[in-house]
């Protein structure tokens, strides 16, 4: 069993529409939780980090963790084409160097219609 | 700013040749990453500096040799590779300073897209 799971689509929505993500992770010692968004040929961009179980709102975007069921999820509210890419969730430990070993999931591709 | 630079961009090179990859920021991060990513899979991890040291050598073959001259530059030397070897390469920086949460988050730079013939 992968410590990260993710569906690696590929997911299409509408163009307006609200774009659902989710992982779930199974090593309950993860404490960082970050989501990147990575276009075709490009290097992954952070679009979230998050610490805490519950909700944080940036613009369109809202992370969503709950450490008791294990699960974290990305909504991305009025979707546009230029949305359309792949999207990683990613989780980390911290070492004593105050560094973090980044466990992916597969990645979901996004793919907007207008 | 949250900018890593890598180049080259594009690296085309045969199975003979020595070449290397170079990464910079100027953020003041003191952990640096070497990843390497294969299409439609996530980034792999192949090395890890903390504070100009090899901390994290992910079994990566010899063929791949990374040097840390200062803490703003990541070098990825390459030699004798194979097309299995083929892929995007990407670095990654962090604060990994103690105190504070979000030290740990790595900012990505935008990749080298290696082939190897």
């Amino acid at each position: 069993q992968k410590e990260v799971e993710q569906d690696p689509g590929p997911l299409s929505v509408p163009e307006g529409a609200i774009v659902s993500l989710n992982c779930t992770y199974s090593n309950s010692a993860f404490q960082y939780f970050m989501w990147y968004r990575q276009y075709s040929r490009k290097g992954p961009e952070l679009l979230m980090y998050t610490y805490s179980s519950g909700n944080k709102e940036d613009g369109r975007f809202t992370a969503q963790v709950d450490k008791s069921s294990k699960y974290i999820s990305l909504f991305i509210r009025d979707s546009q084409p230029s949305d359309s890419a792949t999207y990683l969730c990613a989780m980390s430990v911290l070492t004593t160097d105050s560094w973090g070993k980044l466990q992916f999931g597969a990645g979901t591709q996004v793919v907007v219609t207008p | 700013d949250t900018e890593v630079t890598q180049t080259p961009k594009h690296l085309v090179m045969g199975m003979t040749n020595k070449k290397s990859l170079k990464c910079e920021q100027h953020m003041g991060h003191r952990a640096m990453y070497w990843y390497k990513q294969k299409a439609k899979k996530p980034p792999e991890l192949m090395f890890v500096y903390s504070y100009e040291k090899l901390s994290i050598n992910e079994s990566v073959p010899s063929r791949f040799s990374p040097e840390c001259p200062n803490s703003s530059l990541l070098n990825l030397h390459l030699h004798a590779l194979q097309p299995e070897d083929s892929a995007l390469y990407l670095c990654a920086s962090s604060q990994a300073r103690s105190g504070g949460r979000g030290r740990d988050t790595q900012y990505f730079g935008p990749g080298t897209r290696l082939t190897v013939l």
